[in-house]
C-alpha cells in the first residue's frame, strides 16, 4: 500500500464548476500538507500548504486537512481553463526532509 | 531571481549508454533533491543533499544511479548502462534548509528516453 493515494483522473469539468481533489494517507506522523500544481512540460509549483488540521483559503482555492480521517482535499471554485493542470498532493513529517507525493490528478477545465 | 535550471531538457539515448543530467539550484539554497516522475506514478524520491552532510541515497533504485553535488551548488545525476525502464522525467528541486516547512522549488525537468 502506498503512503499516499491519489486518483490520477483525468477529471474533466466545465468552466465555472467547483472542483474537488482528494488524497488519503496512512502515516499519522505527517504534519505538513501541500498541494502542487504542474503544467505540462513544467516542474511542480507549490500552490498551497496547511499545517496540521483545518482549512486554509487563498482566493478561489481552499485546502482542507482532516487528520482523524487521514484525508486532505483541495477545492477550486469558479474553475477556469487556466486551471487545467496536474495537481499533486504532498506531505511531510516536519522533523524530517522527505516529502511524499501523490500520483497527481490531471484536471481539464473546458471553456 | 533565477529559479532552478536543469539540462538538457530532453535526452534520447540508446540502451546501455551512460547519461548525465545537470541541476543548477537557486543560489543560497543548501538543500537539493532529485526525483523521478513516471506516467501516473507521482514523484519518486531519489537522493537528497543538505549542506556538507552525507547525502541520503535511500531512494536510488539501483547501483547504476549515482549523484554528486560539487561545492554545495551544482548537482549531476548519472545513470550508467541505461535501461528502457529508466525512461522518465527527472526533476531537481532545491530549498533553503531542507526540513520543516521549507518550500521546494522545482526545475522544469529532464525528459529521458531510452530506446
Amino acid at each position: 500500500q502506498k503512503e499516499v493515494e491519489q486518483d490520477p483522473g483525468p477529471l474533466s469539468v466545465p468552466e465555472g464548476a467547483i472542483v474537488s481533489l482528494n488524497c488519503t494517507y496512512s502515516n499519522s506522523a505527517f504534519q505538513y500538507f501541500m498541494w502542487y500544481r504542474q503544467y505540462s512540460r513544467k516542474g511542480p509549483e507549490l500552490l498551497m500548504y496547511t499545517y496540521s488540521s483545518g482549512n486554509k483559503e487563498d482566493g478561489r482555492f481552499t485546502a482542507q486537512v482532516d487528520k482523524s480521517s487521514k484525508y486532505i482535499s483541495l477545492f477550486i471554485r469558479d474553475s477556469q481553463p487556466s486551471d487545467s493542470a496536474t495537481y499533486l498532493c504532498a506531505m511531510r513529517n516536519t522533523g524530517g526532509f522527505k516529502t511524499i507525493f501523490g500520483a497527481g490528478t490531471r484536471l481539464f477545465v473546458k471553456a | 531571481g533565477a529559479g532552478v535550471s536543469q539540462s538538457p531538457s530532453n535526452k534520447v539515448t540508446e540502451k546501455g549508454k551512460d547519461v548525465e543530467l545537470r541541476c543548477d539550484p537557486i543560489s543560497g539554497h543548501t538543500a537539493l533533491y532529485w526525483y523521478r516522475q513516471s506516467l501516473g506514478q507521482g514523484l519518486e524520491f531519489l537522493i537528497y543533499f543538505q549542506g556538507n552532510s552525507a547525502p541520503d541515497k535511500s531512494g536510488l533504485p539501483s547501483d547504476r544511479f549515482s549523484a554528486e553535488r560539487t561545492g554545495g551548488s551544482v548537482s549531476t545525476l548519472t545513470i550508467q548502462r541505461t535501461q528502457q525502464e529508466d525512461s522518465a522525467v527527472y526533476l531537481c528541486a532545491s530549498s533553503l534548509e531542507g526540513w520543516g516547512t521549507d518550500t521546494q522549488y522545482f526545475g522544469p525537468g529532464t525528459r529521458l528516453t531510452v530506446l
